[in-house]
C-alpha cells in the first residue's frame, strides 16, 4: 500500500463547478499535510498547508480528518486556470523537522468552458 | 532570475554513460533534496542534504550518488545510467524550521536513457 494515496482522475468540470479532492495517508504519525499545485511539464508549487482546523484561501479549502486519515481539498467556483494536477504531500516520519515530503502521485483537474 | 536553477533542463544519453545533473539555489537555504518523478509514481525522494557535510539516502537511491559542493550546490550523478532512470528530475530546497516547510522546486531536468 502507497504511503499517501490519491484518485489520478482526470476530474473533468465545467467552469464555475466545484470539485473535491480526497487524499488518504497510511502513517498515524504524520505531522504535516499540503496540497501542492503542478502545472503540465511544471514544477510542483505550494498550493496551501492543511491546519487541523481546517483552512481556507479564497476558493480553496483544506480539511484534515486525522481519525479517519484523509485530508481534502474543495474547489469552488472553478477557472480554467485551475486546470492542474494537485498533490497531496505529507511529512510522515514523525519529525515535522526534518522536512522529508511524501508525495501522492497527484490527481488531475481538467476545467473546461 | 529564478531562485532554484537546475541544468540541463534536457538530456538524452546512453545506456551506460555517466551524466551529472546539477542544481543552484540563491534562497540561501541548507536543505536541498533531489526527486524523480514518473507516471503515476508522484515524486520520490532519491537523496537529501540538510547541509554542506549531511548526506541522506532517500527513498530511492540506488544508481545514484549526490555532491553538496556549496550551501548553492547540489549535484545529482548517474554513474552508469540505464533506460529505467528515464524521468523528471526536480531539485527542491526548503528552509529549516518545524511543522512542515514549504519545498521550493527547480523547473525540473527531463533526462532520456536510450
Amino acid at each position: 500500500r502507497k504511503e499517501v494515496e490519491q484518485d489520478p482522475g482526470p476530474f473533468n468540470v465545467p467552469e464555475g463547478a466545484t470539485v473535491a479532492f480526497n487524499c488518504t495517508y497510511s502513517n498515524s504519525a504524520s505531522q504535516s499535510f499540503f496540497w501542492y499545485r503542478q502545472d503540465c511539464r511544471k514544477e510542483p508549487k505550494l498550493l496551501m498547508s492543511v491546519y487541523s482546523s481546517g483552512n481556507e484561501d479564497g476558493r480553496f479549502t483544506a480539511q484534515l480528518n486525522r481519525a479517519s486519515q484523509y485530508i481534502s481539498l474543495l474547489i469552488r467556483d472553478s477557472k480554467l486556470s485551475d486546470s492542474a494536477t494537485y498533490l497531496c504531500v505529507v511529512i510522515s516520519d514523525g519529525s515535522s523537522n526534518t522536512g522529508k515530503l511524501i508525495f501522492g502521485q497527484g490527481t488531475t483537474l481538467q476545467v473546461k468552458p | 532570475d529564478a531562485d532554484v536553477t537546475q541544468t540541463p533542463r534536457n538530456r538524452i544519453t546512453k545506456t551506460g554513460k555517466r551524466i551529472m545533473l546539477e542544481c543552484s539555489q540563491t534562497k540561501g537555504h541548507d536543505r536541498m533534496y533531489w526527486y524523480r518523478q514518473d507516471p503515476g509514481l508522484g515524486l520520490r525522494l532519491i537523496y537529501y542534504s540538510f547541509d554542506v557535510k549531511d548526506i541522506n539516502k532517500g527513498e530511492i537511491s540506488d544508481g545514484y550518488s549526490v555532491s553538496r559542493q556549496a550551501q548553492a550546490k547540489f549535484s545529482l550523478s548517474l554513474e552508469s545510467a540505464i533506460p529505467n532512470q528515464t524521468a523528471l528530475y526536480f531539485c527542491a530546497t526548503s528552509d529549516f524550521g518545524p511543522g512542515g516547510v514549504e519545498q521550493y522546486f527547480g523547473p525540473g531536468t527531463r533526462l532520456t536513457v536510450t
